[in-house]
């Protein structure tokens, strides 16, 4: 059954630490992406990356890191620059080729910073 | 100003309406327009994809692309309580893999 899972799916953090969130996917997809939902504002794209051991920075990627050594693992690293971090984080991953790009969601972490 | 603008909502209809759904956007380089629709505390998943100005029906769903206005809609006809989410606008230019978002629309469906 492919798809996409994230993980946890609830993660509560202190300010001041780093923490990873997980996104794998067995759709062998090549492209991943990363994007934040605030209320009332959409998706923004964190970081994106079209192949292993590559990947570029979206519109809001201070305070973020990612790595993508696996072609099924692309995690996202909140750090404690990133000033405003509770938000709900989405993973997504599409084909390359093909002139649209349909992406495919995970099910999404909810980060909280007490 | 936002590439696209997406009215949040909400809005709320009683089962059996029509829902009408729209997004502007300034990029005239997009060519692909396409509609998520997401429910509480999950994942988006696309609903309805169309390629430049026109019309696409898919059962009680219609797409609706109007490129030289900017402006995109979706219908939803005979809505049902289980059609209550959020609906995002996205689109994209051709072979471009990063997509523009609207801030998405929360409907209710009353029963």
């Amino acid at each position: 059954d492919g798809g996409i899972t994230q993980s946890p799916k609830y993660l509560f953090r202190k300010e001041g630490q780093n923490v990873t969130l997980s996104c794998e996917q067995n759709l062998n997809h090549d492209a991943m992406y990363w994007y934040r939902q605030d209320p009332g504002q959409g998706l923004r794209l964190i970081y994106y990356s079209q192949i292993v051991n590559d990947f570029q920075k979206g519109d809001i990627a201070e305070g973020y890191s990612v790595s993508r050594e696996k072609k099924e693992s692309f995690p996202l690293t909140v750090t404690s620059a990133q000033k405003n971090p509770t938000a709900f984080y989405l993973c997504a991953s599409s084909i390359t080729q093909g002139p649209y790009n349909e992406q495919f969601f995970g099910p999404g972490t909810r980060l909280t910073v007490l | 100003q936002k590439e696209v603008e997406q009215d949040p909502g909400p809005l709320s209809v009683p089962e059996g309406a029509i829902v009408s759904l729209n997004c502007t956007y300034s990029n005239s380089a997009f060519q692909y327009f396409m509609w998520y629709r997401q429910y509480s505390r999950k994942g988006p998943e696309l609903l309805m994809y169309t390629y430049s100005s026109g019309n696409k029906e898919d059962g009680r769903f219609t797409a609706q692309v109007d490129k030289s206005s900017k402006y995109i809609s979706l219908f939803i006809r005979d809505s049902q309580p289980s059609d209550s989410a959020t609906y995002l606008c996205a689109m994209s230019q051709t072979n471009d893999y990063k997509l523009s978002f609207g801030a998405g629309t929360t409907v209710t469906v009353r029963a």
